[in-house]
């Protein structure tokens, strides 16, 4: 159980496109979604907090307009990075957690993101 | 801010050895402490946890300890295999809330 499905795995695009990533819990409705950035050699960062039908709470220094995040029902979050540039490139990362299961986080396989 | 420090940065040792990695934290609030093993490219596994009422938790070769009075709590690996060998983060929940805090890491390397 407390599968979460990420997608899609890997994106190359141009600078200026706007990318979105999607993630989903599988079997089990997640009351609160994570989003992470990891740069190569590094740990996880959290880019923001979002829960179902309410605004997402971004971390300090993380642009809200640059990353959109939308958590439409309790089985789906995106992440759309709007106008991406180079410096954006990175592997993002969601992760899914419930009440009913403590604080645990089940992550998703992750979005590996390289902008030309 | 909430802080977690980790060490070692990188282990390696022989198969059939022991592993430990420490970490310390700061935040007096945090009540859950998972470790998170990630292996190159792949999501992180959650492969063990333990909260704060809790002092020790055993799970086969691998145990997690926790001393909340000296905020600090480690990971024991033992009898190593070489498919231990992976990035090891530890964790710390933010102010007991359901934010994860993330270690810096430790890649461990387990030579056959």
């Amino acid at each position: 159980g407390a599968v979460v499905s990420q997608h899609p795995s890997w994106v190359i695009c141009k600078s200026g496109t706007s990318v979105k990533i999607e993630c989903r819990s599988l079997d089990f409705q997640a009351t609160t979604m994570f989003w992470y950035r990891q740069f190569p050699k590094q740990s996880l960062m959290l880019m923001a907090t979002s829960n179902e039908g309410s605004k997402a709470t971004y971390e300090q220094g993380v642009e809200k307009d640059k990353f959109l995040i939308n958590h439409a029902s309790l089985t789906l979050s995106t992440l759309t990075v709007t106008s991406a540039h180079p410096e954006d490139s990175s592997f993002y990362i969601c992760s899914a957690s419930t009440r009913n299961r403590g604080q645990s986080q089940h992550f998703g396989d992750g979005t590996r993101l390289s902008i030309l | 801010g909430e802080n977690v420090e980790q060490h070692p940065s990188t282990l390696s040792v022989q198969e059939g050895d022991s592993a430990v990695i420490k970490c310390t934290y700061s935040d007096s609030a945090s009540n859950y402490f998972p470790w998170y093993k990630q292996e190159l490219g792949k999501r992180p596994q959650l492969i063990i946890d333990i909260r704060s009422n809790v002092g020790e938790k055993k799970d086969q070769r691998i145990a997690v300890t926790l001393n909340k009075t000296a905020k600090h709590f480690s990971l024991h690996i033992t009898e190593t295999q070489p498919e231990d060998s992976a990035v090891y983060f530890c964790v710390i929940s933010q102010g007991g809330s359901e934010k994860l805090v993330f270690g810096k890491g430790t890649k461990l390397t387990v030579n056959p």
